[in-house]
């Protein structure tokens, strides 16, 4: 079955203790991304990469890592993180066309509920 | 990165269909126009794009005005389970790399 995998899919953590969300697809896609969404927020992009070991930062890169050394994986890393990373966080991935013309959806995972104290 | 309005909240009966808007002014010729809705506690998922031309799935109907600069998702028989957010979002391939996603509009399905 087609699909972008996301562990945990929830995470208590303390501040300041590094922790990596993962984030797999098995469609053969280019393009991932990393989202986060907050209460009246909705969905900010934190990360993206066009394909491997090309990354670029999105709306709201600080205090993230990513990398993207297979094209399958996406890890999204917290180094330190602080209570104000606590979110709801959503991975996608995308097939990117050869055309302008040809244009695909965004596939979703399923979300990691993310908790700093 | 092209903009997009939409309402906060629209309400419909189940069984009637539902015109969801989009605002899109700023978009530009190669940005498809992307339809994502989620359901609670659920990721986001497709529903419907399109670029010039009126687009229909098994999910939902969409309508592009013809300046583009608007369009307007359609759900045919609004049912209970369509009570979601609804996204549009303008995407394309050529700089496809930020895709930036509004608050979009909750639906309530009342029986």
């Amino acid at each position: 079955e087609a699909q972008v995998t996301q562990n945990p899919r929830y995470l208590i953590t303390v501040t300041g203790k590094k922790l990596t969300v993962t984030c797999s697809q098995n469609m053969n896609h280019e393009y991932m991304s990393w989202y986060r969404q907050d209460p009246g927020l909705g969905l900010r992009q934190i990360y993206y990469s066009m394909n491997v070991e090309v990354t670029d930062k999105g709306d709201v890169p600080e205090g993230y890592k990513v990398s993207r050394k297979e094209k399958r994986n996406f890890p999204l890393i917290l180094e330190s993180p602080s209570p104000n990373q606590t979110s709801l966080y959503f991975c996608a991935s995308r097939m990117r066309g050869q055309r302008s013309s040809y244009n695909s959806p965004l596939h979703f995972g399923n979300g990691t509920r993310l908790t700093v104290t | 990165d092209a903009k997009t309005t939409q309402p906060n909240s629209m309400e419909s009966n189940e069984e009637e269909p539902v015109h969801l808007p989009c605002n899109h002014s700023t978009i530009s010729g190669t940005d498809y126009i992307h339809w994502y809705r989620q359901l609670p506690s659920q990721g986001p998922e497709y529903v419907i794009h399109g670029l010039t031309s009126n687009v229909n799935n098994r999910m939902a109907s969409l309508a592009i005005a013809e300046d583009r600069k608007s369009s307007t998702l359609i759900l045919h028989r609004a049912t209970l389970r369509d009570a979601a957010v609804y996204y549009c979002i303008p995407l394309n391939n050529t700089n496809a790399g930020k895709s930036t996603f509004g608050d979009g509009t909750t639906l309530t399905v009342k029986p």
